[in-house]
């Protein structure tokens, strides 16, 4: 079966930096993705890995190794604003998403 | 970035009657756009997916003739939840595939069934 594994909840402290892991088991492989979701509103898309290495954007890096069918989201310099739960899904061989069931990210001052 | 909306973003309806929710790619067309629906504390489930011209390919569990999907053009996909109950009551959203990989989401629908 097809299976993506994340935290479910992590807490870090405003200014520092977190790291949110993802593995997966999936049929065929065409990228991964990670979403932030605030709490009553639909994800929004923070990153896109297709190849292996670190893809930085801004505060917010991800990294895939495919191989090892692993990814992680590198958050720095949390703000409060961070707080949200953080979705990784993969697209399959059929270009379906496989959604984790997420992890809520709780920031403390 | 590519733009996805929905509307309504909330609705509230009584028992027995339908909704309509219409996903639309502002900037880009898409061929195939899929349907989530979201209950609380839980991820994303996929309903169906609908491709442009053909009828939409839902997943195990979702009744096809309760949740009716027509993508009628490149850029408008509807969801209609027909006879809606409480249980029904749930965020739904839509995305859409730009090319083959990217996919955007849209604000999501809150229905509220009464």
């Amino acid at each position: 079966g097809q299976n993506i594994d994340q935290p479910t909840e992590m807490t870090a402290t405003e200014g520092a930096i977190v790291q949110i892991n993802c593995t997966y088991q999936t049929s065929g492989f065409n990228g991964l993705f990670w979403y932030q979701q605030h709490a009553g509103e639909a994800p929004t898309f923070l990153s896109y890995n297709v190849l292996d290495g670190l893809e930085e954007k801004g505060r917010f890096s991800s990294f895939l190794s495919r191989s090892k069918g692993y990814s992680y989201l590198l958050l720095k310099e949390l703000q409060m604003k961070d707080s949200a739960s953080y979705l990784c899904a993969v697209l399959d061989s059929n270009y379906q998403l496989i959604w984790g069931a997420g992890t809520k990210l709780i920031i403390k001052p | 970035g590519a733009v996805v909306s929905q509307h309504p973003s909330r609705v509230i309806c009584k028992s027995g009657t339908s909704v309509k929710i219409e996903c639309r790619s502002l900037d880009f067309q898409a061929t195939t756009m899929f349907w989530y629906r979201q209950f609380p504390k839980q991820s994303l489930m996929l309903m169906a997916t609908s491709n442009e011209g053909s009828k939409a390919t839902y997943e195990q569990g979702v009744e096809k003739d309760k949740f009716l999907i027509n993508h009628a053009s490149l850029t408008l996909s509807t969801l209609t939840v027909t006879s809606a109950h409480p249980e029904d009551s749930s965020f739904y959203i839509c995305s859409a595939l730009s090319g083959e990989r990217e996919q955007y989401f849209g604000p999501g629908t809150r229905l509220t069934v009464t």
